[in-house]
């Protein structure tokens, strides 16, 4: 079956940087792209940006430009994002998920189980 | 804040039908843009409930069902059942933004 099995939990000091990976099996994983979302505490959720896993092309959110990276190693299935300069509102749970995507828009389906990211100093 | 506005809550009592409203602008739903919603339960990664409007994956019930008017979308669930208490988030692109967003979320309470 088709699953998203991302890395264990980070804890990091503000300044840091952490490295989520997100390893998909099931399907082709060149077929469909990877977004990823996040959830701090007590919040909504909130769209990160996306990769295409067949020629590595990204798009990030505005608010994250310049702090945030997206890749892929195809030859592991595996999509990964980094995120510097960590700040406490950085604390959150980072998900991966598979975009689908047609002329009018993308949705996510399915999920990696989450990553929680702590920034504490 | 989101582009896309939700009720924070919602209710109802086994068996009802509730609805949850998501609201956007021109540059989003009103541009065209499809709506997808995701049920969350705490702890637990959100799920594809609905996407392209009104089309459910594999494995949701027909309980669930979308639709859309002008800037904005709804998400209506028949038959109510304490399983299905969770945050429901709407999804869409926004051009203004150049971006994919959600809604603010609903949790929707079993009475």
């Amino acid at each position: 079956q088709v699953q998203l099995v991302q890395s264990g939990a980070e804890v990091k000091k503000p300044g840091a940087s952490v490295k989520v990976s997100c390893k998909a099996s099931g399907y082709t994983f060149t077929t469909y792209g990877i977004s990823w979302v996040r959830q701090a505490p007590g919040q909504g959720l909130e769209c990160m940006g996306y990769i295409s896993t067949y020629n590595g092309n990204t798009n990030y959110a505005q608010r994250l430009q310049g702090r945030v990276t997206m890749t892929t190693d195809t030859s592991t299935s595996t999509a990964y994002m980094e995120l510097r300069n960590l700040r406490s509102d950085d604390t959150a749970v980072y998900y991966c998920a598979r975009s689908h995507t047609s002329s009018f828009g993308s949705w996510f389906d399915p999920w990696g189980q989450g990553t929680l990211v702590t920034v504490s100093s | 804040q989101s582009v896309l506005t939700q009720p924070p809550s919602v209710s109802g009592a086994p068996g009802q039908r509730v609805t949850i409203s998501c609201t956007g602008s021109s540059s989003n739903i009103g541009a065209g843009y499809e709506v997808h919603w995701y049920q969350h339960l705490p702890g637990t990664a959100p799920k594809l409930l609905i996407y392209r409007f009104n089309n459910r994956p594999s494995g949701v019930p027909d309980r669930f069902s979308g639709s859309k008017s002008a800037t904005s979308a709804s998400l209506a669930i028949s038959g109510l059942q304490a399983g299905d208490e969770a945050d429901y988030y709407c999804q869409s692109y926004d051009s203004s933004l150049s971006g994919y967003v959600f809604g603010t979320g609903t949790k929707v309470t079993v009475l």
